[in-house]
C-alpha cells in the first residue's frame, strides 16, 4: 500500500516557468510534511518542510501549499532554472516520537535553457 | 568530513555473493536509517537504529538482509547470498533524534550495487 502517492512522474519547465508537483497522502497521522531534492549519484537533500498548522510556507522561489482537509500538499518553483533540474521527492512522518519518512516515487524535473 | 559518508560507492558482486555495505554517519547524531532506492521506486526504508535501543527491522525485505551499528556510529548493512532484485542504490542517513522537524534527516550519496 503507497501512502504517498506523487505526480507527475516527470516533469518538463521552459526556463522562468513554475514546477508543480503534487502528493497525496492516506495517513491522518502524518504531520510533517518534508520536500527533498536530488541530483544525478548524490543523496537526497531536504529542501523545505511543512507542517499541517499553515496552509503554505515559502523559501526563496520554493513553496508548499497545504490542503489538510484534501490530504494533499504540492511544491512549487517559481523562476525554475536549469540548475533545478533533479529529481524531487516527497514525503510524509509522524512529527511525534519516532517515525520515519514514507516517501513518494519522486518526479524527475527538466528545466529547458 | 561533515556529511554522512557511505562506502563503498560502488559495487559489482555476482548473483550469490554476500556483501556489506558502510555508514558513518555525521558525528553526534544518535538516530541511523537505512533506505533502499529502486529506479522509479523511490525510496523504501529498510532499518532504523536509535541510540542503544533496539533497532526497527520491520522495512527488511527478507532474512538475507541484516544491519549492525556498532558503538553507536558506524553502520553495516549486511545482505547475504545477493540476488540480481537486490541490484539498487543503498541510501544511509542520520539525524540527532527522531523529531522529525526539528532533526531533519541528512543523507549520504549511497552505494550503488549491482548484482550480475
Amino acid at each position: 500500500q503507497q501512502q504517498v502517492k506523487q505526480s507527475p512522474q516527470s516533469l518538463i519547465v521552459q526556463k522562468g516557468g513554475i514546477s508543480i508537483i503534487n502528493c497525496a497522502y492516506e495517513n491522518t497521522a502524518f504531520d510533517y510534511f518534508p520536500w527533498y531534492q536530488q541530483f544525478p549519484g548524490k543523496g537526497p537533500a531536504l529542501l523545505i518542510a511543512i507542517r499541517p498548522d499553515v496552509s503554505e510556507k515559502k523559501e526563496g522561489r520554493f513553496t508548499i501549499s497545504f490542503n489538510k482537509s484534501a490530504k494533499q500538499f504540492s511544491l512549487h518553483i517559481m523562476d525554475s532554472q536549469p540548475g533545478d533540474s533533479a529529481t524531487y521527492f516527497c514525503a510524509a512522518s509522524k512529527n511525534s516520537g519516532y517515525s520515519t519518512l514514507t516517501f513518494g516515487k519522486g518526479t524527475m524535473l527538466l528545466v529547458s535553457p | 568530513g561533515a556529511g554522512v559518508s557511505q562506502s563503498p560507492s560502488n559495487k559489482v558482486t555476482e548473483k550469490g555473493k554476500d556483501v556489506e555495505l558502510r555508514c558513518d554517519p555525521i558525528s553526534g547524531h544518535t538516530a541511523l536509517y537505512w533506505y533502499r532506492q529502486s529506479l522509479g521506486q523511490g525510496l523504501e526504508f529498510l532499518i532504523y537504529f536509535q541510540g542503544n535501543s533496539a533497532p526497527d527491522k520491520s522495512g527488511l525485505p527478507s532474512d538475507r538482509f541484516s544491519a549492525e551499528r556498532t558503538g553507536g556510529s558506524v553502520s553495516t548493512l549486511t545482505i547475504q547470498r545477493t540476488q540480481q532484485e537486490d541490484s539498487a542504490v543503498y541510501l544511509c542517513a542520520s539525524s540527532l533524534g527522531t523529531r522529525a522537524s526539528a532533526q531533519p534527516q541528512h543523507f549520504g550519496d549511497g552505494t550503488r550495487l549491482s548484482i550480475l
